[in-house]
């Protein structure tokens, strides 16, 4: 079965630049939630889109910004980066009208250099 | 906002003998209460979970409590295998989804042969 699909899969930055992450959902999801994890670390919540329109927001910083396009597709923008935004990223999505369980991507490893 | 605390940060068991690892939740609206698993490198994997119009629930040798009166929440599981060995962590969320999951901290659990 397809799942979600996360892109690039690992990524290095310097500090100060910006990144760029993107995010599949499973075909038909319309629901999408972005989480930061820190090495040894929970996963903590930073935002959500539900049919294109944002959802919930958590521990987002300032710096970050994130969208849901028309084809249920998400990114995450992130500027000014900073060495301790290293973490893994991960997407996860569901289909909240069914109240189907989220169900998470691969993520994406950042490393700010 | 929510707080989610969990209950041991590493657990050691015999394989074949039962594991029960505890998360407690600080927010009465909480009313969904999933457990992932994650191995080391890799994506939170949803295994169980449970809504707050339900007390207990089972799959296979996995099952979940909750006790919405004392905001607490246990999985348990029985026969561990060493597949089992892996990360896992509980969380809650207002919604009946995924929105916005506030984790615990997480439990290691080892299952020595």
């Amino acid at each position: 079965a397809a799942g979600v699909i996360q892109s690039p899969r690992h990524l290095i930055k310097e500090k100060r630049e910006t990144a760029t992450l993107k995010c599949y959902p499973i075909p038909r999801h319309d629901t999408v939630y972005w989480y930061q994890q820190g090495p040894g670390q929970d996963p903590q919540f930073l935002i959500s889109f539900y049919e294109k329109m944002q959802s919930d927001k958590g521990s987002i910083p300032d710096r970050f910004s994130a969208q849901q396009f028309s084809d249920y597709h998400s990114e995450l923008n992130m500027s000014s980066l900073e060495l301790g935004d290293s973490a893994l990223y991960f997407c996860a999505s569901s289909l909240d009208d069914q109240r189907v369980e989220a169900f998470f991507g691969q993520g994406t490893r950042l490393t700010v250099v | 906002g929510e707080n989610v605390e969990q209950h041991p940060s590493t657990l050691s068991v015999q394989e074949g003998d039962s594991a029960v690892i505890k998360c407690t939740y600080s927010d009465s609206a909480s009313n969904y209460f999933p457990w992932y698993k994650q191995e080391l490198g890799k994506r939170p994997q949803l295994i169980i979970d449970i809504r707050s119009n339900v007390g207990e629930k089972k799959d296979q040798r996995i099952a979940v409590t909750l006790n919405k009166t004392a905001k607490h929440f246990s999985l348990h599981i029985t026969e561990t295998q060493p597949e089992d060995s892996a990360v896992y962590f509980c969380a809650a969320s207002r919604s009946e989804s995924a929105d916005g999951l506030t984790f615990g901290k997480g439990t290691h659990l080892i299952i020595q042969p």
